[in-house]
């Protein structure tokens, strides 16, 4: 059974930190590693990874991947309070067409 | 308009009443899939459609069902629904075919109560 755990489960920082969210995944024919954010709301896409250690990123935002270690992090930088929102790590398995989600981070950025 | 429709948005009903949820989608998408989503955790996959004959369950489908009517719907039905399918319910869709192939687009959620 395709498993992500996503750590840690909730994060509160200030303004203008900087914070690394945690994705490791255990999955069969692993294809695709797929980041979201969700805000009170739909979940929105981020990122798609599926090559080792090269980085996707947008703007303060930026992911990598590990498929040897089995691990994806998702760093935001320089944190607004825009950014509060539940961050949802998911992977997709190749012969099942489908993806399994973790618990998600929720974080929460304080003026 | 927003790509991927829910309806109803919200909905509250009582054990043991059928209920129907409906997704709709403009994006041309031949994936679509129900997931739900329980505080503090992350989406569950209930049931996932491919094409309009191609319907596979997934992690949670007991007490649900689905059908596909065309390309762009995407219903959910709980038979007899039950307090602990008390939820928030997302429809998704995603493009085999797109570069981002695994990418889902998810629909706004219909919050669901059964009392």
């Amino acid at each position: 059974e395709d498993k992500v755990v996503q750590s840690p489960l909730s994060l509160v920082v200030h303004e203008g930190d900087t914070v690394t969210l945690n994705c490791s995944y255990e999955v069969t024919n692993f294809r695709s590693l797929l980041w979201y954010k969700q805000e009170k709301k739909a979940p929105t896409f981020l990122f798609m990874l599926t090559s080792s250690g090269i980085e996707k990123k947008s703007g303060r935002l930026s992911s990598i991947l590990d498929k040897k270690e089995l691990f994806s992090i998702l760093n935001i930088t320089a944190t607004q309070t825009g950014d509060s929102a539940v961050y949802l790590c998911a992977v997709a398995n190749t012969n099942a067409g489908k993806s399994t989600f973790g618990d998600g981070t929720t974080l929460t950025v304080k003026p | 308009d927003a790509d991927v429709t829910q309806t109803p948005r919200n909905r509250i009903t009582k054990t043991g009443k059928r209920i129907m949820l409906e997704c709709s989608q403009t994006k041309g998408h031949d994936r679509m899939y129900w997931y739900r989503q329980d505080p503090g955790l992350g989406l569950r996959l209930i049931y996932y459609s491919f094409d309009v004959k191609d319907i596979n369950k997934g992690e949670i489908s007991d007490g649900y069902s689905v059908s596909r009517q065309a390309q762009a719907k995407f219903s959910l039905s709980l038979e007899s629904a039950i307090p602990n399918q008390t939820a928030l319910y997302f429809c998704a869709t995603s493009d085999p075919l797109a570069g981002t192939t695994d990418t889902q687009y998810f629909g706004p959620g219909t919050r669901l109560t059964v009392l």
